[in-house]
């Protein structure tokens, strides 16, 4: 069954950490993989798309790597900031796009 | 600008009525996607277009109904036969199925 699972299901650190945030998944055939933002009730934006041959992806703080071999990404975010504070959304394409519960990220001053 | 709008962002529905959501793109994409967004789920399909005048069902059809007669356009009508309608939901479209999907600001839809 084609499954994208998320961890830890919500994270709360301060303002200036780092934090990573994990992505597993059992899907196929495995086509790219996705890390998309949700602010609270708007619709998602996407961050990064890495295809099988990528190990890592950098999108000005963000950062996402994707192991293939393991199925598993993680999208690590650098001195957050208020504004990161939202959902992020891991999405798996094959022939339809597979959509992971996503992690819930609160940024404290 | 570019983009993919829903339109309205709040909707508030009787039970028993029938309701239209809207979702416009002019990115000049074939497909189209409307998915419905509950706490603590991900994304679930609910249809999708791959083509004008061609939608099939997704994962959780039953209670909806869409239309493709434009390129830019899926509305999605929310019938009373859907027993939880209460959701949010987001429409989405892409050059085709399986490829980058752009997202609409979503809808919430509240039955009262």
């Amino acid at each position: 069954k084609n499954q994208v699972e998320q961890s830890p299901q919500s994270l709360i650190i301060l303002e200036g950490k780092n934090c990573t945030l994990q992505c597993n998944y059992t899907v196929s055939p495995f086509s790219n993989l996705r890390w998309y933002k949700q602010d609270t009730g708007r619709g998602p934006v996407s961050l990064t798309i890495m295809t099988f041959s990528e190990n890592t992806k950098s999108n000005g703080r963000y950062t996402a790597t994707l192991d293939a071999d393991t199925k598993q990404s993680s999208l690590h975010i650098t001195a957050s900031q208020l504004s990161d504070s939202a959902s992020y959304i891991c999405v798996v394409s094959a022939d339809k796009l597979i959509f992971g519960t996503g992690t819930r990220l609160q940024v404290f001053p | 600008d570019g983009g993919i709008t829903q339109s309205p962002k709040y909707l508030f529905r009787k039970e028993g009525q029938n309701v239209t959501l809207s979702c416009e793109q002019n990115l000049n994409h074939d497909a189209m996607y409307w998915y419905r967004q509950d706490p603590g789920q991900g994304l679930r399909l609910i249809y999708y277009s791959q083509i004008v005048n061609d939608f099939q069902k997704g994962d959780i059809a039953e209670g909806y109904s869409v239309s493709r007669e434009k390129k830019e356009s899926f509305p999605l009508t929310v019938t009373s036969a859907q027993k939880n309608p209460t959701a949010f939901y987001l429409c989405a479209s892409s050059i085709s199925r399986g490829h980058e999907a752009f997202f609409g600001q979503g809808t919430r839809l509240t039955v009262v």
